[in-house]
């Protein structure tokens, strides 16, 4: 299994609501990642976990709030967002964080639409 | 901190002809390089990458790139375009110490028949 995956694939929310993004890999992957991919724009680094703790968060606004409760698992809780955070979330993973030479596996993304 | 600069937002190539899209990277020692692909809406694939050793990297579906210190490159090349290789391409780099990938800003690559 070399797949990252993610549900939904698509999510239309307002401004009040609250919603969660999931992603799964089952590669025994230690590092596990959150990009933001704004329309024609290349993915911007969020998050990263490893092993299963938060080692980077790249100055994102408290209404993103990843979780990851296991090595396979990662959800990035959302709420009051804002218009302009509807973009594609990809989530990836890699072997171990600390070597940027890591391969990463993306997983299809979420397109988030924020009304 | 390391950036990375893919001149050509769009390039248009017929099917069959090679295929050449370029990177340049700014970083004070030698990176970590990688092409990755982008179909509509979806995630991205890893075509190949770089870390030492053979300037000449081969990776997957038939493309090569090769790194230029002297240049600052590390240019993407196909000999021949398949109409399947229409998608956005991404150029990476990674410093060598620490995990965060900068991207650049994408080249869509259209093929016409």
């Amino acid at each position: 299994d070399t797949e990252v995956t993610q549900t939904p694939k698509h999510l239309v929310m307002g401004m009040t609501n609250k919603k969660s993004l999931k992603c799964e890999q089952h590669m025994g992957h230690r590092a596990m990642y959150w990009y933001k991919q704004k329309a024609k724009k290349p993915p911007e680094l969020m998050f990263v976990y490893s092993y299963e703790k938060l080692s980077i968060n790249e100055s994102v606004p408290s209404r993103f709030s990843p979780e990851c409760p296991n090595s396979s698992l990662l959800n990035l809780h959302l709420h009051a967002l804002q218009p302009e955070d509807s973009a594609l979330y990809l989530c990836a993973s890699s072997r171990s964080e600390g070597a940027a030479n890591e391969k990463l596996f993306f997983g299809s993304g979420t397109q988030l639409s924020v009304l | 901190a390391q950036s990375v600069t893919q001149p050509d937002i769009h390039i248009t190539v017929s099917e069959g002809a090679s295929l050449e899209l370029r990177c340049n990277y700014s970083y004070g020692a030698t990176p970590y390089l990688f092409w990755y692909v982008q179909s509509p809406g979806q995630g991205l694939q890893l075509l190949l990458k770089y870390f030492s050793g053979d300037t000449l990297v081969q990776g997957i579906k038939g493309f090569e790139a090769e790194f230029k210190r002297s240049q600052s490159s590390f240019n993407l090349r196909k000999p021949s375009v398949h109409w399947s290789d229409a998608a956005e391409y991404f150029c990476a780099v990674g410093a060598r110490y620490g995990n965060k990938l900068v991207f650049g800003a994408g080249t869509i690559l259209r093929v016409k028949s």
